[in-house]
């Protein structure tokens, strides 16, 4: 149990376009999911909290205009990146909480290249 | 603020051999939890193994195990009779009660080898 699914798990795309990744949990309905951001070797950086039917709460430094997130309902998150550009080439990681004694379920991530 | 310290960047253990890698963190809360996740070659994050700061007793997930340490903060993980598979980054995660986040620590990669 507790699968969650992240879509697509790799994208090439030119600078200036806008990608859409989706985050499911397939098993279990969540409240609250995770995007985090994982550069090369390093640790995984939360970007932003998202909450079913509210809007998302961002960490400091991620741009909120840049980073679109939508959880419209209890199994679907999804994060769109407006007008990529290189320096957001990186791995995104989507993760889903079932509820607040549970640990986070982790998508298998969404590479993202910008040529 | 809470932060998590790992200070093993790698690690390498003998196949069917013991390793144990490191996590300390910092807090002045009474009541959290701690984890440690895998992330092999495929990227997807796995959870391994969880403890309660309130529970005395440590965690134990069949080869893995943690030593932890209230008042030290330290939070160490086990892994006995290494096997191929375990080769991954191993990240120690801190979350505090009452907001779901994570902090994570910088990772360890551990190597097996053969």
């Amino acid at each position: 149990g507790a699968v969650v699914s992240q879509h697509p798990s790799w994208v090439i795309c030119k600078s200036g376009t806008s990608v859409k990744i989706e985050c499911r949990s397939l098993d279990f309905q969540a409240t609250t999911m995770f995007w985090y951001r994982q550069f090369p070797k390093q640790s995984l950086m939360l970007m932003a909290t998202s909450n079913e039917g509210s809007k998302a709460t961002y960490e400091q430094g991620v741009e909120k205009d840049k980073f679109l997130i939508n959880h419209a309902s209890l199994t679907l998150s999804t994060l769109t990146v407006t007008s990529a550009h290189p320096e957001d080439s990186s791995f995104y990681i989507c993760s889903a909480l079932r509820d607040s004694n549970q640990p986070q379920h982790f998508g298998d991530g969404t590479r993202l290249s910008i040529l | 603020a809470q932060t998590v310290t790992q200070s093993q960047p790698e690690m390498s253990v003998q196949e069917a051999e013991t390793v144990t890698l490191s996590c300390t963190y910092d807090t002045s809360e009474s009541d959290y939890y701690l984890f440690w996740y895998k992330q092999p070659p495929s990227r997807q994050m796995i959870l391994v193994i969880r403890q309660e700061a309130y529970k005395q007793q440590n965690a134990t997930e069949n080869r893995f195990s943690v030593n932890f340490q209230k008042a030290a903060k330290s939070f160490s993980l086990k892994i006995s009779d290494s096997q191929l598979g375990d080769a991954a980054m191993y990240f120690c995660a801190y979350r505090r009660p009452g907001t779901y986040k994570y902090i994570f620590g910088t990772g360890t990669r551990l190597k097996v080898l053969a």
